[in-house]
């Protein structure tokens, strides 16, 4: 089965880091661009970055740039979110997603069940 | 960041309606577009990819047209598990970025 789940996910305090964890199983993982969405609480969805198969190299939204960091194991199947210096705003779910990565078309095909991170004193 | 301007932001509606959903881009997003459907406490789910692809499983009833800056998601005879937020998405660049949300509720 082509699966997504997430972990990770606490209370920590405004300022602190966290590391969010994906671990993928059904799907040859190297093969996809993967990345982060989110959703804060009564909010709609935020597309928090991406790193892509193959070069490793990522694309962060300007609200998190300079402060987390996206990272992949292939050997592992999993994908990583390391957040520094959290604020009261990060709080959501925390969504990682496959994107298709295909050589025509793009979109996000799979998708975790989420893990919540709240940041809060 | 190309801005996405979902409209309407909630509507509501009866099992067998035809609901329409429209998606503004504030550039060109050419047919790099895509529909999702999202419930309380689920996975969102891909429904429509490069604007008008009905994504593998997903039911007939939706269609996605437009291409540009204008785009369109109907759903036709509305079934119970339709009901729920719906974003559209623009992957043409970064930042990649969603709609607001647009809310189909039960009339």
């Amino acid at each position: 089965e082509v699966q997504l789940v997430e972990s990770g996910g606490a209370l920590v305090q405004p300022g602190g880091s966290l590391r969010l964890s994906c671990a993928a199983s059904g799907f040859i993982f190297s093969d996809h661009h993967m990345d982060w969405v989110r959703q804060a609480p009564g909010k709609g969805l935020e597309w928090v970055g991406r790193v892509r198969k193959k070069t490793y190299t990522t694309e962060t939204a300007a609200s998190v740039k300079g402060r987390f960091t996206i990272s992949r194991d292939d050997s592992k199947n999993s994908l990583y979110l390391q957040m520094n210096s959290l604020r009261t705003e990060d709080t959501a779910v925390y969504y990682c997603t496959r994107d298709t990565s295909t050589s025509t078309d793009s979109a996000f095909d799979i998708w975790g069940l989420g893990t919540m991170v709240t940041v809060s004193s | 960041a190309i801005q996405m301007t979902q409209s309407p932001s909630s509507l509501s509606a009866s099992v067998g309606d035809t609901v329409t959903i429209t998606c503004r881009a504030s550039q060109d997003v050419r047919n790099d577009l895509g529909w999702y459907q999202h419930k309380p406490g689920e996975a969102p789910k891909l429904l429509i990819y490069a604007a008008s692809t009905l994504h593998s499983g997903v039911p007939s009833r939706f269609s996605g047209s437009g291409s540009g800056t204008d785009f369109t998601l109907t759903i036709s005879s509305l079934r119970p598990e339709d009901f729920a937020t719906y974003y559209c998405l623009q992957d043409d660049s970064y930042p990649l970025t969603f709609g607001q949300g647009t809310k189909v509720e039960i009339k």
